[in-house]
């Protein structure tokens, strides 16, 4: 059982540069998330989904965009790469209720933006 | 702004003894709370759960106490052991479902 499988686990990209953040589940979950950590600001959620073919932003939506075109798959997609998204990137998926069982995190993706 | 806040970035307990990480929010509107564990290099896992209807909610050694009036949770390990060192983040929620998380405390558990 995989659970929550991201891909890739780092990346350094050029300011400017374009990447595309993948995240996939095998546990049937409806809910999927993209979190952002950075040091001292705890978890950050940048957009999640509520089902395929829906997005809807979070707290912190501007510069990245998503995509859930299969309900097992989450993308996260930036179009030019700044310092600022210098991050450690985690998707995240759970039932309807998340409050009953919380997200099942994946592993993380660190991302260096030069 | 910071609605879901942990105000102890460290704590370090005995082994054997009780540890207490705690939390705060501002957001009076929170009805969910979550605490999740996190290890290096690993996704956060989740721990345990409460609502605003409860004030207490126990699973084994982890126990969550919410005041709401204070707008306060805590988390009571007990007794603690070496691999309870971890981060522990806290998380609210307005839905159930799209979580503040506040900045984790780093707890180590001393053998």
């Amino acid at each position: 059982n995989a659970g929550v499988t991201q891909t890739p686990k780092f990346r350094v990209l050029k300011t400017g540069q374009s990447m595309t953040l993948l995240c996939a589940q095998d546990m049937n979950h409806e809910y999927m998330y993209w979190y952002r950590q950075d040091p001292g600001m705890g978890l950050r959620l940048i957009h999640y989904s509520v089902g395929e073919g829906t997005t809807a932003k979070g707290e912190v939506p501007d510069g990245y965009n998503v995509s859930r075109l299969k309900k097992q798959n989450f993308l996260l997609g930036l179009e030019s790469a700044a310092p600022s998204q210098t991050s450690v990137y985690f998707c995240a998926s759970s039932y309807r209720v998340a409050a009953n069982y919380g997200y099942t995190f994946g592993s993380g993706t660190r991302l260096t933006v030069v | 702004d910071q609605q879901v806040k942990q105000n102890s970035p460290s704590l370090s307990v005995q082994e054997g003894r009780i540890s207490i990480l705690n939390c705060d929010y501002t957001n009076s509107m929170f009805d969910y709370f979550l605490w999740y564990k996190k290890y290096p290099a690993e996704g956060p896992t989740f721990l345990i759960s409460i609502s605003s209807i409860k004030d207490k909610n126990e699973d084994g050694r982890f126990t969550v106490f919410l005041n709401k009036s204070a707008k306060h949770l805590s988390l009571h390990i007990v007794p603690s052991q070496p691999g309870d060192s971890a981060v522990y983040f806290c998380a609210a929620s307005f839905t159930g479902n799209q979580f503040y998380f506040g900045t984790g405390t780093s707890l180590t558990v001393i053998p």
